[in-house]
């Protein structure tokens, strides 16, 4: 069992290139959420997702963008990265114990990816 | 506003010690507060939740809704605790999102 898998583990883009981190789980969670892990300021909400075809933004949404086409898969894009993006990024996922948006599980996270941007 | 507050950003202890990292937080209703530990070089794992009221590796918390707190606490620390502690809090109805303090790394010294 994957759990929750992150490509890639390491990356560094120009200011102004745009890619998108991947994220993928292999455990039917219906909710996905992507945060961002700075120095002093533990981890951020960027965007999440509360099922297929479902997403809203987060504490720091601006610059990045998601879409959620299956239950499996939540990538992240950069848009045009900048120096400020410069992070450790970690995908997650759980689920709800009674369905719908009741009470939280565990979340389980992925290895992280470490993105420089020059 | 949701907010989680973690005070200390390095908590240095000898082994066999007491420890106590410190969690405040702020929400206007029922939250659900996490710990989350990251051992180095490896992934964020949930170490403790308050409403399984479980001891894990001999870490307890306890939620103090009129202090706001959970804290985590061990009586005798190990070498092996050394790591990123992150408290979290969840809002019910919240679909999975997770508002995070800022992380207290610990030091057990032999």
């Amino acid at each position: 069992n994957a759990g929750v898998t992150q490509t890639p583990k390491f990356q560094v883009l120009k200011t102004g290139q745009s890619m998108t981190l991947q994220c993928a789980q292999d455990m039917n969670h219906e909710y996905m959420s992507w945060y961002r892990q700075d120095p002093g300021m533990g981890l951020r909400l960027i965007h999440y997702s509360v099922g297929a075809g479902i997403t809203d933004q987060g504490e720091v949404p601006n610059g990045y963008n998601v879409s959620r086409s299956t239950t499996e898969d939540f990538p992240l894009r950069l848009l045009s990265a900048a120096p400020s993006q410069t992070s450790v990024y970690f995908c997650a996922s759980s689920y709800s114990i009674r369905g719908g948006r009741g009470m939280n599980t565990e979340a389980f996270f992925g290895q992280g990816t470490r993105l420089t941007v020059v | 506003a949701q907010r989680v507050t973690q005070p200390e950003k390095l908590l240095s202890v000898f082994k066999g010690a007491p420890v106590e990292l410190k969690c405040n937080y702020s929400y206007s209703g029922s939250p659900e507060l996490f710990w989350y530990v990251q051992y180095s070089r490896q992934r964020l794992q949930l170490l403790l939740r308050h409403i399984s009221r479980e001891s894990i590796k001999g870490f307890t918390a306890d939620l103090n809704k009129g202090e706001t707190s959970f804290h985590l606490k061990k009586p005798f620390a190990q070498e092996e605790d050394s790591a990123m502690y992150y408290c979290a809090l969840s809002g019910n109805n919240q679909g999975g999102k997770l508002i995070f303090g800022q992380g207290t790394e610990l030091s057990v010294k032999p």
